[in-house]
């Protein structure tokens, strides 16, 4: 079985500052890794995911995230924010093989301070 | 299209009521997912339908029902729930149900067991 620690409940942080938004996983298999964004009252919508190949990986809004195998973490990061990307985060783990379900950490509530 | 459509948007019912969740999507996928998320805490999986038929069932109570008349809609029949089942549930889809391939999520009903 596989989990996720989010060990950021809330994030605030100036516009136009950096952040990182932390996840760890727990796996005794190879996983794929995902970031869903949840913007209020809305669905969560996928930002960005890793598969296989380069360990770095990059949405179209600016966010990128690095797998690293031996810190088990898929950490969020944005260079500078904005105040729409005011959202819950979720990361999330399924088995690498298989017919397997997300598992989703607890999100991590980033408020973007104007 | 990429969307996965709910309806109602908001849903309000007593606990002796029967009533019906609706979702649809058109992207020709063939898992579709329901979920129950509680305010502040990430989804939680209740039922997985791949190909129309019943895949996994997180040990649901029985007065949530699902059903999936056809590849295109899912469905979720609400009978005799408690105020404690009112939260936001959230319908997904995805091509199948092998590890790495996005769910796309629906914005939500938002239930109210009164």
């Amino acid at each position: 079985a596989q989990s996720v620690t989010q060990l950021d409940s809330q994030v605030p942080v100036f516009e136009e500052a950096p952040v990182e938004l932390r996840c760890n996983y727990s796996s005794s298999v190879s996983v794929y890794l995902f970031w869903y964004v949840q913007y209020p009252n809305q669905g969560l919508q996928l930002l960005l995911k890793y598969l296989s190949g380069s360990t770095l990986v990059e949405s179209i809004n600016g966010f990128e995230a690095e797998f690293n195998k031996s810190q088990t973490s898929f950490h969020l990061r944005k260079p500078s924010v904005h105040i729409s990307d005011t959202a819950e985060y979720f990361c999330a783990v399924s088995a690498g093989f298989g017919n397997e379900k997300l598992t989703f950490g607890t999100g991590t509530r980033l408020t973007i301070i104007p | 299209d990429t969307e996965v459509t709910q309806t109602p948007k908001h849903l309000v019912m007593g606990m002796t009521n029967k009533k019906s969740l609706k979702c649809e999507q058109h992207m020709g996928h063939r898992a579709m997912y329901w979920y129950k998320q509680k305010a502040k805490k990430p989804p939680e999986l209740m039922f997985v339908y791949s190909y129309e038929k019943l895949s996994i069932n997180e040990s649901v109570p029985s007065r949530f029902s699902p059903e999936c008349p056809n590849s295109s809609l899912l469905n979720l029949h609400l009978h005799a729930l408690q105020p404690e089942d009112s939260a936001l549930y959230l319908c997904a889809s995805s091509q199948g149900l092998a590890g790495g391939l996005e769910q796309y999520f629906g914005p939500g009903t938002r239930l109210t067991v009164t």
